[in-house]
């Protein structure tokens, strides 16, 4: 099966810093990822698909990169309403896997 | 539009089966390259993929839970139905439906399953 390894777990942030949020495969999976948005009590939404594609109505302050088996999510401006949990998913191979999660929280 | 609702019982006791059922609407499941999952969700943890089945019929289980689950299809009704046997408290969670080609483009609403005597 193929891990994905997010990192960080948690982090805290201030309205209008640049945050960034990396997931690591543990096996090539081309740019077989997307990007999820979780609020709590929520069903998560997708913000980015295929590594660096923004999903139809996301806001630009969203973007994803890598590809292989390095990713990143970046919000260039963190909004109030971005405080959530992010999870990134690999879809490459028959088995899916979604990382642990980073939970963004206000400094 | 496409909507999805996960339906099934809130409280299971220990060691009964678990059935699910996930109604949609806006989309076919026969349509080449779709693909229905169900994840799961423990309270205060991360997202769990546990089970995909395609538009051809080809099923994917997690490999921890394979042992205990079955995913199938009933396009007639547009209805993606799981089933795990031997519930344990630890199974605990809400499970959410979710389709789409690559990934997940549309998610139900989710429904929290209770395991406890």
């Amino acid at each position: 099966d193929i891990q994905m390894t997010q990192s960080p777990s948690s982090l805290s942030a201030s309205v209008g810093d640049r945050v960034t949020i990396t997931c690591r495969a543990s096996q090539g999976i081309r740019n077989d990822l997307g990007w999820y948005q979780q609020k709590p009590g929520k069903a998560p939404k997708r913000l980015i698909y295929a590594a660096s594609s923004l999903q139809s109505g996301v806001p630009s302050r969203f973007s994803g990169s890598g590809s292989g088996t390095e990713f990143t999510l970046t919000i260039s401006s963190l909004q109030p309403e971005d405080f959530a949990t992010y999870y990134c998913l690999q879809h490459n191979s028959y088995l899916w896997t979604f990382g642990q999660g980073t939970k963004v929280e206000i400094k | 539009q496409v909507t999805l609702k996960e339906s099934g019982p809130a409280l299971v006791k220990p060691t009964q089966t678990l059935t699910l059922t996930c109604t949609f609407s806006g989309f076919s499941l026969s349509t080449s390259g779709m693909r229905a999952s169900w994840i799961r969700q423990p309270p205060g943890k991360a997202l769990e993929w546990l089970a995909r089945i395609d538009w051809d019929d080809d099923k994917f289980y997690s490999t921890s839970l394979k042992t205990r689950l079955t995913i199938s299809k009933d396009t007639s009704k547009n209805q993606v139905v799981l089933t795990m046997t031997n519930m344990d408290p630890v199974d605990t969670a809400t499970y959410y439906c979710a389709l789409g080609r690559r990934g997940f483009d549309y998610w139900g609403q989710g429904t929290l399953v209770t395991v406890s005597s």
